[in-house]
């Protein structure tokens, strides 16, 4: 079964320094989208991505984020200069239609 | 009022239980619907989406109510490997993409 891959499993840097967080989303998905739980807390979505430019960000989405889709099949998260509130799992989904999104296994980003 | 609202739980019950988790959702043009499980520090896994009309998966059955803004999920027999933690999931106000989660409803099934 196709899946949602998502690399490194864990970051750790230090405050201010940039991260580029990588995930490889299912083949013939179309809509792509980051997505970033603090511990203990909800799921909170960040960013959505169709046809090569963000269709939908959040309020927690500011200038600090960015994502790109590099090549065919890649899909990244930048944090720019990450802060320690930045700490948490970072998820990747993916969709084929608008609808059912399907996650990748996460990054657990700490910033010290 | 929360977007979505669940029973934070735990719930606490026997193999083989019967067991209901509720939902409510503060965006009436909200137009999809899912439950998600999410075991400890692991992905949210689509468990399934929730049709106006009910619908039913093996042992997991999902209710929609339009008019009271009430989603809901029934898990029969009760396995083990259904301990994790539910998630009750709409989409978001702006679009069909925007997936807004609930806090999650802990199960945990005992032997």
């Amino acid at each position: 079964e196709p899946e949602v891959t998502q690399t490194p499993s864990h970051q750790v840097t230090q405050m201010g320094q940039e991260v580029i967080l990588r995930c490889v989303p299912i083949s013939n998905h179309l809509y792509f989208y980051w997505y970033r739980q603090i511990l203990g807390q909800k799921v909170e979505f960040l960013v959505s991505f169709y046809n090569n430019e963000i269709s939908e960000k959040s309020e927690i989405f500011d200038d600090q984020f960015s994502v790109e889709r590099p090549d065919g099949s890649n899909f990244t998260l930048k944090i720019r200069s990450t802060k320690l509130e930045d700490s948490a799992m970072y998820f990747c989904a993916s969709s084929e239609m608008v609808y059912e999104q399907y996650f990748g296994p996460g990054t657990r980003l700490t910033v010290t | 009022r929360k977007e979505v609202e669940q029973d934070p739980g735990p719930f606490n019950v026997p193999e083989g239980a019967t067991v209901a988790f509720n939902c409510t959702y503060s965006n009436s043009a909200s137009q999809s619907f899912f439950w998600y499980r999410q075991d400890c520090r692991k992905e949210p896994k689509l468990l399934m989406s929730v049709y106006s009309s009910g619908n039913e998966d093996g042992r997991f059955t999902a209710q929609l109510n339009r008019a009271s803004q009430y989603i809901s999920l029934l898990i029969r027999d009760s396995k083990l490997s259904d301990s994790a933690t539910y998630l009750c999931v709409v989409n978001g106000m702006r679009s069909q993409g925007n997936l807004i989660f609930g806090k999650g409803t802990k199960l945990s099934v005992k032997p």
